[in-house]
């Protein structure tokens, strides 16, 4: 069966600080792979997606970036954290070309004080 | 412009009554999917049920049914005999495509249900 991994589940630090967040999905191949952000009794909203190994769709202009260096790795990361970027980050998985669900991780609570 | 809308930031039920959970969507696809989700206070996004544009028939799993509208561009999430576990945040999202790019995920704002004992 497939599992999706995220981690740290929690993670504070101070501004100016880089990030970095991990992702990997285990039990298929050539997934389709999402970062969401949270902000705090929100929504999701869309930062990256990846159709494959170093294809990388940013849909809102920000601090972050995200890097995807193996078929079921996807990285969240950041040169220099804001106070802005605070919020609850999920990724996710679906598969390739089908009209399917997408599945989440647990979710990283980042705190930028 | 794609764009999913739900209208109650909350709402309060009594434990065992049924539940509806309203979302409407605005897309020019021909075809499209809709989604609900449960995010309980844990964070995580639990997936509930799937309606397809072409479906003839509502989707249902459980507890959980879809009330789809296509002419009113409505897909309502009908919850029977709610339990306290039911209380959590519920997001109802569509998939679409834009032109030149993969499927996405369209997310509405999210209602906050509270079962009460």
């Amino acid at each position: 069966s497939q599992t999706i991994h995220q981690w740290p589940a929690t993670l504070v630090q101070p501004v100016g600080s880089p990030l970095s967040l991990e992702c990997t999905v285990e039990g298929t191949s050539n997934p389709n792979l999402y970062w969401y952000r949270q902000a705090a009794g929100r929504g999701l909203q869309l930062l990256f997606y990846s159709v494959g190994i170093g294809q990388i769709s940013s849909e809102v202009p920000q601090n972050l970036s995200a890097s995807r260096p193996q078929d079921r790795q996807f990285i969240l990361s950041s040169k220099k954290l804001l106070l802005s970027d605070s919020g609850f980050y999920l990724c996710a998985w679906s598969h390739r070309g089908r009209n399917t669900e997408a599945f989440f991780g647990q979710g990283t609570r980042l705190t930028v004080v | 412009a794609q764009k999913i809308t739900q209208t109650q930031p909350g709402m309060f039920v009594q434990e065992k009554e049924a539940v509806t959970l309203d979302c409407t969507y605005d897309t020019s696809d021909p075809s499209y999917g809709l989604f609900w989700y449960k995010q309980p206070s844990s964070g995580e996004m639990i997936f509930l049920i799937y309606q397809g544009s072409y479906d003839q028939q509502n989707a249902t799993e459980g507890r959980y049914s879809l009330n789809f509208q296509k002419a009113r561009k409505s897909a309502n999430l009908v919850i029977s005999a709610s339990q306290l576990g039911d209380s959590a945040m519920y997001f109802c999202a569509m998939r679409h495509r834009p032109q030149g790019s993969n499927y996405q995920l369209i997310w509405g704002a999210g209602t906050k249900l509270i079962i009460k004992p």
